[in-house]
Order: C-alpha cells, then sequence, then structure tokens
C-alpha cells in the first residue's frame, strides 16, 4: 500500500460525458501527478501539481483539466470523452518538488472506459 | 529527459539472481538513473535510484558503468511476486522537480518458479 487512493476504482461512461477522478496523496506529499496508462501509449504524464499550483504538463488535451485543492487532495476533469480516452489513469504523489531525485509513489489506478 | 534501451523481456528462475540491463548513452551528468516496476494490475512502484556510485536497498541493488552509459538493476534473489514491469528512467536534475517520469516500453520479467 502506496498511502495514495485513488476513486473511483472504475469508471465506465459513454462519449461526449464528463467524468471527475479523485486522488488523496501521501500524508505530508505537496506534489501531485497524474498519468495515463493506454495499451498503445503505455504510461504517459498528465499534469504536475505542487501546494495547489500548476507545475508542468505532459501529453495532456485540452478536454482534460485538473485542480489540487487546500487539503492537497487532486482531481482530473476529462470532459468530451472519446473511445480512445478509455485508459487506466494514475496519480502520484511526491514529498519535493526541487528535488529531482525524489521518488514517486503511485496510487491504484482508475480504470475509465468509454463505450 | 535522456533515452533509456531495456530488452523488452527476460525470463529467470526462481531464488536466482537477475540482472537487468539498461543503456542509456546520451545520459548528461547530472541525470538521476531511477527504476521504478509495474506489477500486474497495479501501479507502478518505485525500486531504487543513482547518480554515480552504487546503491543497495531492500528491495534491489543498482550498479552503475563507470562511463554511466549503462546500469544494470540486480534482484538478487528473484521470487514469483518479482514477475513485473521494470522501466529504467532518467530524471535530469537542473532545478524545479516539475516533470513527471517519462516511462519507454520497460522490460517483462517472467520468473519460473
Amino acid at each position: 500500500d502506496s498511502g495514495v487512493t485513488q476513486t473511483p476504482k472504475h469508471l465506465i461512461t459513454a462519449t461526449g460525458q464528463r467524468v471527475t477522478l479523485r486522488c488523496s496523496p501521501r500524508s505530508g506529499d505537496l506534489s501531485v501527478y497524474w498519468y495515463q496508462q493506454s495499451l498503445d501509449q503505455g504510461l504517459q504524464f498528465l499534469i504536475h501539481y505542487y501546494n495547489g499550483e500548476e507545475r508542468a504538463k505532459g501529453n495532456i488535451l485540452e478536454r482534460f483539466s485538473a485542480q489540487q485543492f487546500p487539503d492537497l487532495h487532486s482531481e482530473l476533469n476529462l470532459s468530451s470523452l472519446e473511445l480512445g480516452d478509455s485508459a487506466l489513469y494514475f496519480c502520484a504523489s511526491s514529498v519535493v518538488r526541487l528535488a529531482r531525485a525524489s521518488e514517486q509513489f503511485f496510487g491504484p489506478g482508475t480504470r475509465l472506459t468509454v463505450l | 529527459d535522456a533515452k533509456t534501451t531495456q530488452p523488452n523481456s527476460m525470463e529467470s528462475n526462481e531464488e536466482e539472481p537477475v540482472h537487468l540491463p539498461c543503456n542509456h548513452s546520451t545520459i548528461s551528468g547530472t541525470d538521476y538513473i531511477h527504476w521504478y516496476r509495474q506489477l500486474p494490475s497495479q501501479g507502478p512502484e518505485y525500486v531504487i535510484h543513482g547518480l554515480t556510485s552504487n546503491v543497495n536497498n531492500r528491495m534491489a541493488s543498482l550498479a552503475i558503468a563507470e562511463d554511466r552509459k549503462s546500469s544494470t538493476l540486480i534482484l538478487h534473489r528473484a521470487t514469483l511476486r518479482d514477475a513485473a514491469v521494470y522501466y529504467c528512467i532518467l530524471r535530469a536534475y537542473s532545478g524545479g522537480g516539475a516533470d513527471g517520469l517519462t516511462f519507454g516500453k520497460g522490460t517483462h520479467l517472467i520468473i519460473q518458479p
């Protein structure tokens, strides 16, 4: 158990819909990262938040957005869903923003299926 | 981040040592070498990282070549639970720490009982 929690575990929805995925980082971790894992693209970094502020963007679509709240939990919002958005979505947390060597702790993921 | 090259798959027997290689010929002087693994149906899990010297922890050892262009993750006594995809990742230390991890395809490690 990494200490990172994600809800829901599974989500099934239809094309065109909007969903929200939730992540609670480990106690004390200020950084939250979101990743997408699909069969064709592998594991890809989407976005990073540190203490409520966006710090970096990866391969995140404009239809996707995220935020980190004062209690440090984060939400990833996916809108206008397409079949290709079906994937596993992981969040990870880490302690320090500046230390590139710091390890990331991953949650169990949310499996999104778009029908 | 610089690119890494790993074999697609490797097979080993239970209770034997496993050496997982990673080539990173374009590594820069401040790149850290990280290893993560992903067990079936789970999120990635941190294994170990290093910069120049060899490193040991309770999970594994990391041997880094003197020129740092390659490294080897060593599992001293593989168990069935070590069957996973292992990712070798370089992280540039140039300040900021903002970027996420760049995962390649990794090495699928198969452990035979």
